[in-house]
């Protein structure tokens, strides 16, 4: 089955602790992205790559770290998480980014910086 | 920054009748999306229109793209009550790389 999956779903950490959060995509697509979803405010990119090794800053990338060293997974980074990064994040990943096409999303984890 | 505003923010109908959904945007586009997400999950894709297409269907679904005007709508005909979700439109930036997301509609349909 065509997916995409995160890990974890929820995650509940203090600030400071660094953590990762896991994208994989099993339909061999060169387009991944990061996405943070708050109330009011819909989806903005957190960071893009247009294939392995190529990646770039969304519109919100500040605190966050990524990297793309297989065409597979897009885990995103956060080095020292903050009360701000609070919010629902999504993985997505296309065929191309071209924007032609359309994108698959994750399920979605719930991060919780206390 | 946001590219693509929905209106209205929110939109309650009794089954059965049509919903609309408008989107502005505002730079030049290739493409304009439209998705769906129901209650805090995954978004789901529902219908592209490129920026040389005026209108396109797909079930009950219609979109239209208006480039002069910068502005999109999405009209669900003979709503149903699992149509309840919120609706966002995506819109790409002329490099085709980025993605930018309204803040979406949530519409509510009453069975």
């Amino acid at each position: 089955e065509a997916q995409v999956t995160q890990n974890p779903r929820y995650l509940i950490t203090v600030t400071g602790k660094k953590l990762t959060v896991t994208c994989s995509q099993n339909m061999n697509h060169e387009y991944m992205s990061w996405y943070r979803q708050d109330p009011g405010l819909g989806l903005r990119q957190i960071y893009y790559s247009m294939n392995v090794e190529v990646t770039d800053k969304g519109d919100v990338p500040e605190g966050y770290k990524v990297s793309r060293k297989e065409k597979r997974n897009f885990p995103l980074i956060l080095e020292s998480p903050s009360p701000n990064q609070t919010s629902l994040y999504f993985c997505a990943s296309s065929l191309t980014a071209s924007g032609k096409y359309e994108q698959y999303f994750g399920p979605g984890t719930r991060l919780t910086v206390t | 920054s946001q590219q693509g505003e929905e209106d209205p923010q929110a939109l309650s109908i009794q089954e059965g009748e049509n919903a609309t959904m408008n989107c502005s945007y505002k730079t030049s586009i290739n493409n304009l999306q439209w998705y769906r997400q129901n209650s805090g999950r995954g978004l789901v894709h529902l219908i592209l229109i490129r920026s040389n297409e005026r209108e396109k269907h797909s079930g009950r679904l219609r979109v239209t793209l208006d480039t002069s005007k910068k502005s999109s709508s999405l009209l669900i005909t003979a709503s149903r009550a699992a149509d309840t979700a919120s609706y966002f439109c995506a819109t790409d930036d002329t490099g085709g790389f980025k993605t930018i997301f309204g803040a979406g509609t949530r519409l509510f349909v009453k069975a």
